[in-house]
Parts: C-alpha cells; sequence; structure tokens
C-alpha cells in the first residue's frame, strides 16, 4: 500500500462547480499534512496547509480526519485558472530536516472547463 | 528576489555517460532538497542537503547518484553512467533554516526543475 493515495483523475468540471478530492495516508505516526498545486511541466507549490480544525483560504477548504486517516480539498466556484495537478503531502517526523519527511501522492488531475 | 535556479532545464545525454544538475537555493535558505519525478509518479525524496553536510539521503539509489552541496556555490546532482530508466524530471527544494521542532516548515520552495532525457 502507498504511504499517500490519491485518485489521479482527471477531474472534468464546468467553471463555477465545487469540486472535492480525498487523500489517505498509512501512516497513523503522520505529523503534518499539506496540499501543493503543480501545473503541467512545473514546479510544485505550496496552496495550503491542512489543520485538525480544517482551515479556509478564500475558495479552498482543507480538512483532515485523523480517525480515517485521510485529508480532502474542496474548491468552490471553480475557475479556469484552477486546472492543475492537486498533491497531497504528509510529514512523517517532527525534526528540523522535517522536510525530508515530505511525502508526495501521485497527484489529482483537475480540469475546469468553460 | 530570484527563486530556487536550477540548470540546466533540459539535458540530453546516451547511455554512459554522466549529467550534472545545479541548484541555487532561494536567498537566505540553507536546505536543499533535490527530488525525482518519473513520468505519471509523484515526487520521490532524494536527498536532503546542508552546506558541506548531506544530511538525509535516503531517498538516493545506492550506484551512481551522489550530491553535494559546497560551502561556495551550487548543490549538484550527480549521476554517473546513466541509463534509460534515470530520464525524469528532478527538481531541486530550498527551505529556511530550521525553527523550533515544533513548527514543521511544510513549504518548499522548488525550483523549475531538470528535465533529463537519456537516449
Amino acid at each position: 500500500r502507498k504511504e499517500v493515495e490519491q485518485d489521479p483523475g482527471p477531474f472534468n468540471v464546468p467553471e463555477g462547480a465545487t469540486v472535492a478530492f480525498n487523500c489517505t495516508y498509512s501512516n497513523s505516526a503522520s505529523q503534518s499534512f499539506f496540499w501543493y498545486r503543480q501545473d503541467c511541466r512545473k514546479e510544485p507549490k505550496l496552496l495550503m496547509s491542512v489543520y485538525s480544525s480544517g482551515n479556509e483560504d478564500g475558495r479552498f477548504t482543507a480538512q483532515l480526519n485523523r480517525a480515517s486517516q485521510y485529508i480532502s480539498l474542496l474548491i468552490r466556484d471553480s475557475k479556469l485558472s484552477d486546472s492543475a495537478t492537486y498533491l497531497c503531502v504528509v510529514n512523517r517526523g517532527w525534526d528540523t530536516g522535517t522536510a525530508s519527511k515530505l511525502t508526495f501522492g501521485t497527484g489529482t488531475r483537475l480540469q475546469v472547463t468553460l | 528576489n530570484a527563486g530556487v535556479m536550477q540548470n540546466p532545464r533540459h539535458l540530453v545525454r546516451r547511455r554512459g555517460q554522466e549529467a550534472r544538475l545545479r541548484c541555487s537555493p532561494m536567498k537566505g535558505h540553507s536546505h536543499v532538497y533535490w527530488y525525482r519525478q518519473l513520468p505519471e509518479e509523484g515526487l520521490k525524496f532524494m536527498v536532503y542537503l546542508q552546506k558541506e553536510n548531506i544530511i538525509d539521503e535516503s531517498g538516493m539509489p545506492k550506484e551512481r547518484f551522489s550530491a553535494e552541496f559546497p560551502k561556495e556555490g551550487p548543490s549538484i546532482l550527480r549521476i554517473q553512467q546513466v541509463v534509460r530508466g534515470d530520464s525524469a524530471a528532478y527538481f531541486c527544494a530550498s527551505s529556511r533554516p530550521g525553527l523550533a521542532l515544533q513548527l514543521p516548515t511544510g513549504e518548499l520552495f522548488f525550483g523549475e526543475g531538470s528535465r533529463l532525457t537519456v537516449l
């Protein structure tokens, strides 16, 4: 079983739609969680961190369910510019070199259409 | 305010040749990470370095791959005797110096990547 699993998609949605992605992780000791966005043939960029209490940033809402070991990303009022691959990222450690413990999912591809 | 700089952006090598990929972290960042992304696969951690130190190389193949981050100059990922399976995008990322242990830094700043093609 992969450490971090995502549905690869693609998710094809019309502009204005609401779309949600889930991601499951296998290591119950995982400490922190993130969503990154990667455009085609570009580098990944941090979209948002995921907190236990859930967090919202504009049209984007991230949730964490530790009991079921999954995190989710909800995008409301989709825009054409939201078309990208969304990477679920899990941090297995707390030490200062913590980024070396980041595990990336393979990503979920979103295509927003007119 | 330059971001993470990687070069070359594209590199073509024949089997058996050497590939050298360079990465300059963002100003003020002392931690460098190398990741590999194969087509249709996720980013795979390779190595984490600080100046003159390899901190974690648990993701590096045991043979042919090496990395360094010298006191002066960019970090270099070196692949000797390349094979077709080495064809991938190699991303370098940097982060700020580590904060208190309870403050994980999930934010990595990635370069645009170096795309290696082995013929």
